[in-house]
């Protein structure tokens, strides 16, 4: 079954406004999660590295006034699109490493679709 | 800055055709992952490759890893419509879960 969730799945929201999305790891702790963003057609491009009780890494190029990182808890990382505009429509995926040392993959969440009108 | 490139960007194939998609990277990298997506979902693991010469096979799709040519290419035999997707392979350099995704190639299969 799934290992991260997301939610919301979808979200639509006007520009200028600012809008939460969640990701969770179930039955497991994350202390690093990370965020990826894909826009339509697009491969996904990793925006920021999330570090449970420090500051998000963000990767060159984001802005991290804009993109509002928090990981307040072992199993939950928000990111936050502030002040949202169109071009900031776009797929956003979490995901979280491996349960343990014997595993190399990580669990990616089911994503969440932003729509900025 | 590490660079991972797909070819073919597109791909349309009849059903019952072979085809490889391939994978290069531009930096050292034991740790290289093959995904499918499919329209508006998220990522669904296919394989994982750990080492040089690393061979993997599920079904009609087979993986191969040649760290040394920084290669790695997806097989697809013997084609079926169910496996019109999107396929990215996946590079972990640093060893720290931060995934490079390479270009993608949208794999359209015609009945």
């Amino acid at each position: 079954g799934a290992v991260v969730s997301q939610h919301p799945s979808w979200v639509i929201c006007k520009s200028g406004t600012s809008v939460k999305i969640e990701c969770r790891s179930l039955d497991f702790q994350a202390t690093t999660m990370f965020w990826y963003r894909q826009f339509p057609k697009q491969s996904l491009m990793l925006m920021a590295t999330s570090n449970e009780g420090s500051k998000a890494t963000y990767e060159q190029g984001v802005e991290k006034d804009k993109f509002l990182i928090n990981h307040a808890s072992l199993t939950l990382s928000t990111l936050t699109v502030t002040s949202a505009h169109p071009e900031d429509s776009s797929f956003y995926i979490c995901s979280a490493p491996p349960r343990t040392l014997f595993s190399y993959e990580q669990y990616f969440g089911p994503g969440t679709r932003l729509t900025v009108t | 800055e590490l660079k991972v490139e797909q070819n073919p960007l597109f791909l349309s194939m009849q059903e019952g055709k072979n085809y490889t998609i391939y994978c290069n990277y531009s930096t050292t990298s034991d740790r290289l992952y093959w995904y499918r997506q499919d329209p508006g979902k998220s990522l669904e693991s296919l394989f994982v490759l750990l080492s040089n010469g690393a061979v993997k096979q599920e079904g009609r799709l087979m993986a191969s890893l040649d760290t040394k040519a920084r290669l790695s290419t997806l097989h697809i035999t013997a084609a079926v419509h169910d496996l019109s997707a999107t396929y990215f392979c996946a590079v972990d350099a640093s060893g720290t879960y931060k995934y490079i995704f390479g270009t993608g190639t949208r794999l359209k299969v015609l009945a």
